[in-house]
């Protein structure tokens, strides 16, 4: 069974740090893109970065209002992958998803979420 | 910035059909995904590849494409149905995905 299982999350005032984990199990991790969504309270699902496989080039890419703030990176040999999130602003408060694939399967996998409060 | 447009609501009665559309200008050249997500739960993949069901989504779910717009359809819309609806794809580069701004079914 897919398992993804999200933590990190918190609050963090404005221009703070924080780093998110998910934990992966229930299929081949090193060979999966791994993706990061967000959900702005009562709002719609925004793609924040995706990470490929290492077979696949191992490509990071973002979306444009994180790139420069936000790291994507991954452990395969702990099934997990992170985002380390700088210079945070008040609209970068969400709940964060893991998902995988985004590519022609879609995301096909998604964890619980964890969310993340910004505020003073 | 590419763009998906949806309408924000549909309603239906009970055993109806509900469609849902999904309108951008690279549709035509990039698939299109539905997501369905229920309050207080992550989002689930309900149609892939603009046509394709995941294993356990029932039959009910169905997708097409035509031009610039996908649709999901939901026949006999049933009480469990009832939830925000996404659709997905991603600009004429292929890199980026996309969401719509979501859509919520209302079943009466």
């Amino acid at each position: 069974e897919v398992q993804l299982v999200e933590s990190g999350g918190g609050l963090v005032k404005p221009g703070g740090s924080l780093r998110l984990s998910c934990a992966a199990s229930g299929f081949t991790f090193s060979n999966a893109w791994m993706n990061w969504v967000r959900q702005a309270p009562g709002k719609g699902l925004e793609w924040v970065g995706r990470i490929k496989s290492k077979p696949a080039g191992g490509t990071i890419d973002y979306a444009a209002p994180v790139k420069g703030r936000f790291t994507l990176s991954r452990d395969d040999s702990k099934n997990t992958v992170y985002l380390q999130m700088n210079s945070l602003k008040t609209e970068d408060a969400a709940v964060y998803y893991c998902s995988t694939g985004g590519g022609v399967v879609g995301f096909d996998y998604w964890g619980q979420g964890t969310l993340v409060t910004v505020s003073s | 910035s590419y763009e998906l447009t949806q309408p924000p609501s549909v309603s239906v009665s009970p055993g109806q059909t509900a469609r849902i559309t999904c309108s951008g200008d690279a549709l035509p050249n990039q698939y299109g995904y539905w997501y369905q997500q229920k309050p207080g739960q992550a989002p689930m993949l309900v149609i892939y590849k603009n046509t394709e069901r995941p294993s356990g989504i029932p039959e009910r779910f169905s997708g097409s494409s035509s031009g610039t717009t996908v649709t999901l359809t939901i026949s006999g819309v049933q009480a469990e149905d009832e939830a925000d609806y996404y659709c997905q794809s991603t600009d004429s580069s292929g890199t980026y995905p996309v969401f719509g701004g979501g859509t919520k079914l209302t079943v009466l």
